[in-house]
């Protein structure tokens, strides 16, 4: 089974501060992706990665930064955090370009 | 841009009975998913159908992409189906591949 893990379910953290999510697969996938949800918004992707130290914008990549040294991780920073980046956050991962995404549990983050 | 459209957007079941949950897109896809999201967040992967018809269990999924639609078919709904269902169309944009999801159906299963 692919799993897909992130680092936190839960977190909290104040507005200004710096936010790394942290998302690991093991089934040796070339593709991840990172989502927000939002109510009445619905998922929206931020980021996504294809390669090792690729990375291409998403939707709404604005006020968040990614990064993947390594294939089977792939990080989202929020270099300040800002109340408006109160949501949930899913990373998947798929093994080609337009395949099925599996997802990791989520991390709710509230930022105060 | 592509418009994938769920209906109904909320229903409402009693234990033991069955649902039709439709999923409508604007454009030709590369692909197709069912997902349902349980009430801890988690996305859980139903059906990857492009075309055709599959089985697992009690669901059951059919994407004709000709005429541009997917059902997902839930037979002896259980309370444990409670949720959101999700449908995300996959679409080539440019040099890569991007997933865009419905707006759901929140499901709910009384015992």
């Amino acid at each position: 089974d692919v799993k897909v893990t992130q680092s936190s379910r839960y977190l909290v953290k104040r507005t200004g501060e710096k936010v790394f999510l942290e998302c690991v697969q093991d089934m040796d996938h070339e593709n991840m992706f990172w989502y927000r949800q939002d109510p009445g918004l619905g998922l929206r992707l931020i980021y996504f990665s294809y390669d090792v130290k690729m990375k291409e914008k998403g939707d709404i990549p604005e006020g968040y930064s990614v990064s993947r040294e390594k294939k089977e991780r792939f990080s989202l920073i929020l270099e300040s955090a800002s109340t408006n980046q109160t949501s949930m956050y899913l990373c998947a991962s798929s093994l080609r370009q337009g395949g099925e995404q599996y997802f990791g549990p989520g991390t709710r983050l509230t930022v105060t | 841009g592509i418009q994938v459209e769920q209906s109904p957007p909320d229903l409402i079941l009693q234990e033991g009975a069955n649902s039709t949950l439709r999923c409508n897109f604007s454009d030709s896809v590369n692909n197709l998913q069912w997902f349902h999201q349980n009430p801890w967040g988690q996305l859980i992967n139903l059906f990857y159908i492009p075309s055709g018809t599959k089985q697992n269990g009690r669901l059951s999924a059919t994407t004709v992409a000709t005429e541009r639609y997917s059902l997902l078919y839930i037979s002896s709904s259980q309370t444990t189906d409670s949720g959101v269902y999700f449908c995300a169309v996959d679409l080539r944009m440019d040099s890569s591949y991007k997933l865009i999801f419905g707006s759901g159906t929140r499901l709910l299963v009384r015992p």
